[in-house]
C-alpha cells in the first residue's frame, strides 16, 4: 500500500537533547515537508524539499534541521535550540508541480519533559 | 505577509442544519485547499480549488473559491454527527508565478455535530 509513515508515534525528550523524527514514504512523491501544529492552532511549515540534497526553510526552522539524502526520506530533527518543541508534528508528501495536493503521515507527538 | 482567515473557529450545530465555513485569505493565490482533521489524527484532503469560480462538492460538503474576493467557502448541508472534526483551508503562495508548495493554513474551525 501506498502511503506515508513517521516514526516514532509518541516521542519524548529531555530538555538539551537533540532527537529525530522520520518520515518515509513510497508514492514517489518529489515534494517532502514538515509542519509543526500546536493546540488550537493551524499548520505552520519548518521546512521542505523538492528534490533530494535540496530543501529550504520554511516559516519557522529555526532550532530544527533536515537531510535529503533519499528520495522517499525527509528526517527532521529537533535540536537543543528549539526553546518551545512539544508540539505535533506531520510529515507530508506531493508531486511537484503548482496545485498538486500534499498528503500527510500519521503525525509525531513531541514532549518536552 | 500571507494571512489565512476561518471563521467561524467553533461552531455548533445540530443534525439536519446546513452551515457555512468561510475562510479569507491576505493575498493572490488561485490554489485552495481544505483538509479535515480528526481529534489526534492526521489531515485528510477534502478538496483542492484550482481557479476562480471553482466548486467541487464530496457528500454533504461543497466547497467554492473566489479568487477576486480572496474567499472559499465549505458548505455543509444537512450535517450528521460524523463530520465532527476541525477543517482547515490552506492556500499555496504563488511564488514568482509558480506554486513553492508552501501552504499557509488557516486556524481550523471545530465542528461538533449534536443530535
Amino acid at each position: 500500500d501506498g502511503g506515508i509513515t513517521q516514526s516514532p508515534k509518541y516521542l519524548f525528550r529531555k530538555e538539551g537533547q537533540n532527537v529525530t523524527l522520520s518520515c518515509e514514504q513510497n508514492l514517489n512523491h518529489d515534494a517532502m515537508y514538515w509542519y509543526r501544529q500546536d493546540p488550537g492552532q493551524g499548520l505552520r511549515l519548518i521546512y521542505y524539499s523538492q528534490i533530494v540534497n535540496d530543501f529550504q526553510k520554511g516559516d519557522i526552522a529555526e532550532g530544527y534541521s533536515v537531510s535529503r539524502e533519499k528520495k522517499e526520506s525527509f528526517p527532521l530533527t529537533v535540536t537543543s535550540a528549539q526553546k518551545n518543541p512539544t508540539a505535533f508534528y506531520l510529515c507530508a508528501s506531493s508531486i511537484w508541480h503548482a496545485g498538486d495536493t500534499q498528503y500527510f503521515g500519521p503525525g509525531t507527538r513531541l514532549t518536552v519533559l | 505577509e500571507l494571512k489565512v482567515e476561518q471563521n467561524p473557529l467553533f461552531l455548533s450545530m445540530q443534525e439536519g442544519k446546513n452551515y457555512t465555513i468561510y475562510c479569507n485569505y491576505s493575498t493572490t493565490s488561485d490554489r485552495l485547499y481544505w483538509y479535515r482533521q480528526d481529534p489526534g489524527k492526521s489531515l485528510e484532503s477534502l478538496f483542492v480549488l484550482l481557479s476562480n469560480g471553482a466548486v467541487k462538492q464530496e457528500g454533504r460538503l461543497m466547497a467554492s473559491l473566489d479568487t477576486k474576493a480572496r474567499l472559499s467557502t465549505l458548505h455543509i448541508t444537512a450535517a450528521v454527527h460524523d463530520l465532527s472534526a476541525t477543517y482547515f483551508c490552506a492556500v499555496d503562495i504563488d511564488n514568482y508565478g509558480g506554486s513553492q508548495g508552501n501552504l499557509i493554513f488557516g486556524k481550523g474551525t471545530k465542528l461538533s455535530v449534536k443530535p
